[in-house]
């Protein structure tokens, strides 16, 4: 059964951020969120993860909620290369070779 | 950037034919996994590698299918009887076994058509 709740699309525009939501109410203490995108039936890549700090990198930044129940995905100036479904993952990653199972994720289209 | 390669990006066979998918996963890393997408469906999870070892299975990995590790570079997936419900795309990844854990790095994948 799915850990997270993701809405199934969202619209952003060339240059704005883009800001994609996931529900793990249930995440335990020990579960990192990760974030990984789909391009167009390409393999998934890996975006970021965290535990409860908030994480930036290149691509993105996640922001975690103090309770650990939500987080956001932010891609601070979004381009048209990153039209793509992005998934939410909870996992115990201190458990190396775990496997990571995918939702239905949330389709983000960016238009000019 | 090191990258998780996957031969061939397309294959067609016809049903109860064998098939073998490889994957050269990148060399550092220890785990190894096969997943596929049925067109228009989820991501699914079907089975992880580690030590020689199958680590982890999913349900849909049944006697049929099987993995290996048969050199220091090469991760395949066999199936054995291909079924049309088989017909997906397949991609392996791979990953360290970070304290912290990390990111899997997935191939571009191969699109198995079954006819």
């Amino acid at each position: 059964d799915a850990k997270t709740t993701q809405p199934p699309s969202m619209d952003c525009a060339e240059g704005r951020a883009a800001n994609l939501p996931c529900n793990h109410s249930t995440i335990s203490g020990n579960e990192y969120v990760y974030w990984y995108r789909q391009i167009h039936s390409q393999g998934p890549q890996y975006i970021i993860h965290g535990l409860k700090n908030n994480e930036t990198n290149e691509m993105a930044s996640l922001i975690i909620t103090e309770d650990r129940k939500s987080s956001t995905l932010i891609l601070p100036h979004a381009t048209l290369r990153d039209t793509a479904v992005y998934y939410c993952i909870v996992r115990e990653s201190y458990q190396a070779g775990t496997a990571l199972i995918f939702g239905k994720g949330t389709t983000l289209s960016v238009s000019s | 950037e090191p990258e998780v390669t996957q031969t061939p990006s397309h294959q067609v066979t016809q049903m109860g034919q064998e098939v073998i998918l490889r994957c050269v996963p990148i060399s550092n890393h220890l785990y190894f996994y096969w997943y596929r997408q049925i067109l228009g469906q989820k991501v699914e999870f079907l089975v992880s590698f580690y030590n020689n070892e199958i680590s982890e299975k999913s349900e849909i990995f049944d006697d049929q299918f099987s993995v290996e590790r048969p050199d220091g570079s090469n991760f395949t997936l066999k199936i054995r009887s291909t079924k049309l419900e088989d017909s997906a795309m397949y991609f392996c990844a791979s990953s360290e076994a970070l304290p912290g854990g990390g990111g899997y790095t997935f191939g571009s994948g191969t699109r198995l058509t079954v006819v």
